[in-house]
């Protein structure tokens, strides 16, 4: 089975600095994924990791201990455009029951205030 | 321009009245989605493609049909829509996977909110 856990709000203030976690427990892993979504938006690609360790994009960066099933995004120098949902995915093994399957947590709702 | 287009945007409709929503993506992606995302639930997967005429069940098949005639097109069909299938649906395309796992994020189209009374 697949669980993903996300906590589901978080507030923060301009300029502050806020970390989302997730954990997952999955038949597999083939990597992770974080996605930023506005209400009534799509989902945008923020991140992918598959291997250990953080990864710096701008104000945002994203890490993974696969030993842990936990991920975290952290954003930095918070703006008000900020203000989004922001989705963790597991990606599954490849295996012919899995073939382009990719699960979701439910989404972490992220208001910052001025 | 790459992207993946959904028809149509917004949609109101009776209970039994059957209808399709098209997803079409002119990237050359094997792999196509529905997923349908509801409040407190998150985005759950319906259908997918793994390529033309290759289909398989999601999490949540019950009441949708899709078809895979063409690589660029994925349409969902409601042969019957209920009350409970009102939400806002995306469908996405993704690369193949052996293009690598960095290729692996989903493009996803705008959306198609959809309210059956």
């Amino acid at each position: 089975g697949q669980n993903i856990d996300q906590p589901t709000e978080m507030t923060a203030t301009e300029g502050a600095i806020v970390q989302i976690n997730c954990t997952y427990q999955t038949s597999g892993f083939n990597g992770l994924f974080w996605y930023q979504q506005h209400a009534g938006e799509a989902p945008t690609f923020l991140s992918y990791n598959v291997l250990d360790g953080l990864e710096e994009k701008g104000r945002f960066s994203s890490f993974l201990s696969r030993s842990k099933g936990y991920s975290y995004l952290l954003l930095k120098e918070l703006q008000m455009k900020d203000s989004a949902s922001y989705l963790c995915a597991v990606l599954p093994p490849d295996r012919g029951s899995t073939l382009g399957r990719l699960y979701f947590g439910r989404g972490t709702q992220l208001t910052v205030w001025p | 321009e790459a992207q993946v287009t959904q028809n149509p945007r917004y949609l109101i409709t009776v209970t039994g009245k059957k209808l399709t929503v098209t997803c079409s993506q002119n990237m050359n992606h094997e792999y196509m989605s529905w997923y349908r995302q509801d409040p407190g639930l998150g985005l759950r997967q319906i259908y997918y493609s793994m390529n033309v005429e290759v289909t398989d069940k999601g999490d949540v098949p019950e009441g949708y049909k899709v078809s895979r005639k063409e690589k660029r097109n994925f349409p969902l069909i409601l042969e019957s829509p209920s009350p409970n299938q009102t939400s806002l649906y995306f469908c996405a395309s993704t690369p193949s996977r052996l293009a690598g796992p960095r290729t692996n994020t989903q493009y996803f189209g705008p959306g198609t909110r959809l309210t059956v009374l």
